[in-house]
């Protein structure tokens, strides 16, 4: 059973600091890799999606990815306090619908 | 541009109405999709469909039933649900297939009573 983990937190950090959150994936076949962030009550909206190994990096977000590891993770940096949100882990593999993880809490204390 | 619109944004149905949730999108995407999220959740996904042909239904019961009229809408209707299926139902869409970078509208918050 194609499996994507992530720890449900809360994920505590004070603003300006670097939140780090993490994703691990069980099917080594899995292609493309995405981050979402959802407030309470909203709609998932997409952060950051990356399909090679390595950094990607879009403003204060990075995503990295490591195949050989099977781990995705997301890096804010400058942490916000609206930054405050679940972030979601999406992975996808030739064949299937896309994989959520359960979602990591993040709280940016000020 | 990438917005997928909702409607409505709330809905209160008894068990024994009928009723439709819409999403638009004019992004150009062939792919749409419904997908069910309860409270503290992942969203799960429902149908999928893929150049106006549904290509995916994850068991859902027949009493969801979607439609595609054209590559830029997608319907669900709702016929004797159950309290259970109370939930917020997204809409989202991509370039061509499930790889492809998803994007989900506002949502529609059911409530069944």
């Amino acid at each position: 059973q194609k499996e994507v983990e992530q720890n449900s937190g809360p994920l505590s950090v004070p603003e300006g600091a670097i939140a780090s959150l993490n994703c691990t994936y069980s099917d080594r076949g899995s292609q493309s890799f995405f981050w979402y962030r959802q407030y309470s009550g909203k709609s998932p909206e997409l952060i950051m999606f990356i399909y090679s190994n390595g950094d990607k990096e879009d403003g204060r977000f990075t995503a990295q990815l490591n195949k050989a590891s099977q781990y995705v993770s997301l890096l804010i940096r400058d942490s916000q306090p609206s930054d405050s949100a679940t972030y979601l882990c999406a992975v996808h593999q030739a064949g299937t619908a896309l994989i959520f993880g359960k979602g990591t809490t993040l709280s940016v204390s000020s | 541009d990438t917005e997928v619109t909702q409607t409505p944004k709330h809905l209160v149905m008894g068990m024994t109405n009928k009723k439709s949730l819409k999403c638009e999108q004019h992004m150009g995407h062939r792919a749409m999709y419904w997908y069910k999220q309860k409270a503290k959740k992942p969203p799960e996904l429902m149908f999928v469909y893929s150049y106006e042909k549904l290509s995916i239904n994850e068991s859902v019961p027949s009493r969801f039933s979607p439609e595609c009229p054209n590559s830029s809408l997608l319907n669900l209707h709702l016929h004797a649900l159950q309290p259970e299926d109370s939930a917020l139902y997204l809409c989202a869409s991509s370039q061509a297939g499930v790889g492809d970078e998803q994007y989900f509208g506002p949502g529609t918050r059911l409530t069944v009573t």
